[in-house]
C-alpha cells in the first residue's frame, strides 16, 4: 500500500496563476483534509471531505477550492495564487468512525512557492 | 472548543539527557491526544496517542506521554536524548463530535536541538 501520496512535491508559481494539487489514498478512508504549514503556525486545516462528493470549509479555506469526485481522490486547487499562499501544503485521510476518525495518515507533503 | 499550546517553541538538550516538551489543551470534550514529529523536509509521522484508555502512554523511539486530566497537559518526555531526535514536534487534540468530528487541532510546535 502506498498510503497517502501528493502531487506534486514541489511548485514554483508566479502570482495570478492556477494550479491543482492532487491527494490519492489507498485504505478506502472516507475523511480527508488538507491542511498548510507555515513556520511557528503548526498545520492549519484548509478544507476536508466527510466523503465522495461532500466537501466542508476548515480554518483558512480562502483563496481554496476543493473537489472529491472519487473517494481516493482529494484535489486542492488555487484559482488565482498570491504570495500568502507560499506553503507547505499536506492531505491527510482517516475512518469516518470514531475513535478512528482521530488517526489521520498524513501524505510527504507539497512545498509551493508563489513568486 | 478544542485547542492546543506548546509552552515551549524551541528546547535544547544535550545528547544522554533526558527530554521533556509541554503541551496543554483545552477540550469540550473527553479528547484524544497525540503527537506527532516531524524531521526536517518530511512529512508527519505519528509518535504516539492517547484515546482514553492507560494515561501513561508509550510511543515510538522511546518516547512516552502522560495524560493528566486535572492539569489538561499531555507533555512528552524520554529518558535519553539521541541525536536523531532533533526534529520538530507537534501536540494535537481531536476534535469532539458533531461538526468537529475528525478535525485535529495542531499546536504550533516545538523545535528540539540535540548538542552531542
Amino acid at each position: 500500500n502506498a498510503g497517502v501520496t501528493q502531487t506534486p512535491k514541489f511548485r514554483v508559481l508566479k502570482t495570478g496563476q492556477s494550479m491543482t494539487l492532487l491527494c490519492a489514498q489507498d485504505m478506502n478512508h472516507e475523511y480527508m483534509y488538507w491542511y498548510r504549514q507555515d513556520p511557528g503556525m503548526g498545520l492549519r486545516l484548509i478544507h476536508y471531505s466527510v466523503g465522495e462528493g461532500t466537501t466542508a470549509k476548515g480554518e483558512v479555506p480562502d483563496g481554496y477550492n476543493v473537489s472529491r469526485l472519487k473517494k481516493q481522490n482529494f484535489l486542492l486547487g488555487l484559482e488565482s495564487a498570491a504570495p500568502s499562499q507560499t506553503s507547505v501544503y499536506f492531505c491527510a485521510s482517516s475512518y469516518s468512525r470514531e475513535p478512528l476518525v482521530n488517526e489521520q495518515f498524513f501524505g510527504p507533503g507539497t512545498r509551493l512557492t508563489v513568486l | 472548543a478544542q485547542s492546543v499550546t506548546q509552552l515551549d517553541s524551541h528546547v535544547s538538550v544535550s545528547e544522554g539527557t533526558p527530554v521533556l516538551l509541554r503541551c496543554n489543551y483545552s477540550s469540550s470534550y473527553s479528547p484524544s491526544l497525540f503527537w506527532y514529529v516531524q524531521h526536517p523536509n518530511k512529512g508527519l509521522q505519528l509518535l504516539l496517542k492517547y484515546t482514553s484508555a492507560a494515561t501513561l502512554v508509550k510511543g515510538i523511539n522511546g518516547f512516552e506521554a502522560e495524560f493528566k486530566k486535572s492539569e489538561t497537559s499531555f507533555h512528552l518526555t524520554k529518558p535519553s536524548a539521541h541525536m536523531s531526535d532533533a526534529a520538530e514536534y507537534f501536540c494535537v487534540v481531536s476534535g469532539g463530535r458533531g461538526s468537529t468530528l475528525g478535525r485535529l487541532y495542531f499546536g504550533r510546535g516545538t523545535q528540539l536541538t540535540v548538542w552531542p
